[in-house]
């Protein structure tokens, strides 16, 4: 049983497409993130929404667009896909507070 | 903001012990996070510290100051799979669970 499922794993589209990437998890958890890992393998953090509603929402632009229809699930959608947003996106969730993070396996992303 | 450092890459040699030290700089400490990272994998989760001192987890230690915006992660018992990256993550306090990461520490191990 997958805690924190993505999907797809790999993502592979063209400059200019919009695409979604998926993520559940069957934790319990109330909170859930979004992170991108560039190809220094640094971190960031892009989203974090508990409950279903947008606590955290960092220096983006606005072409990405997270959506959660449920505790469960937060998915993000991307439109005009740009030769930087190639990278390594993670979702994760953990508990409200004082707890780290479940991740998912990632979802590399590559815009040619 | 957050400022969090550690050492872009280390070296070391099966059956030895490996320290990976970690300083940050931060507005709202609540708490140090080490996590693991394979090539390829998703971080998983190490050690969390929020009181000074040292938390011990089987082969894996982490030491937390508080006073010093310092902590290490202390590996012994060095095997070939702990090559990996290792990433230090400070818990900001006004942003709930808000976790900022270091850039990760590459360990090598060889035979």
């Amino acid at each position: 049983d997958t805690a924190v499922s993505q999907t797809p794993k790999y993502l592979v589209t063209q400059m200019g497409n919009d695409k979604s990437i998926k993520c559940e998890q069957n934790l319990g958890h109330d909170t859930m993130y979004w992170y991108k890992q560039d190809s220094k393998k640094f971190l960031k953090i892009m989203f974090s929404y508990n409950n279903k509603e947008l606590i955290i929402n960092e220096t983006v632009p606005n072409r990405f667009s997270p959506k959660s229809p449920d505790k469960a699930h937060l998915n993000l959608h991307i439109n005009s896909l740009e030769l930087g947003d190639s990278a390594v996106y993670f979702c994760a969730s953990s508990p409200w507070t004082d707890s780290g993070y479940t991740f998912g396996s990632g979802t590399r992303l590559t815009v040619v | 903001g957050q400022n969090i450092d550690q050492p872009t890459e280390m070296t070391a040699t099966e059956g030895a012990i490996v320290q990976i030290n970690c300083t940050y700089q931060t507005s709202g400490f609540n708490g140090l996070f080490w996590y693991q990272q394979h090539a390829g994998e998703a971080p998983t989760f190490l050690s969390y510290n929020v009181l000074d001192g040292l938390e011990e987890k089987g082969r894996f230690s982490s030491f937390l100051s508080r006073s010093k915006g310092y902590s290490y992660l202390l590996l012994k018992e060095l095997q070939m799979k702990d090559s990996a990256s290792y990433l230090c993550a400070v818990r900001e306090l006004e942003y709930g669970n808000k976790l900022v990461f270091g850039a990760g520490t590459i360990l090598r191990v060889k035979s």
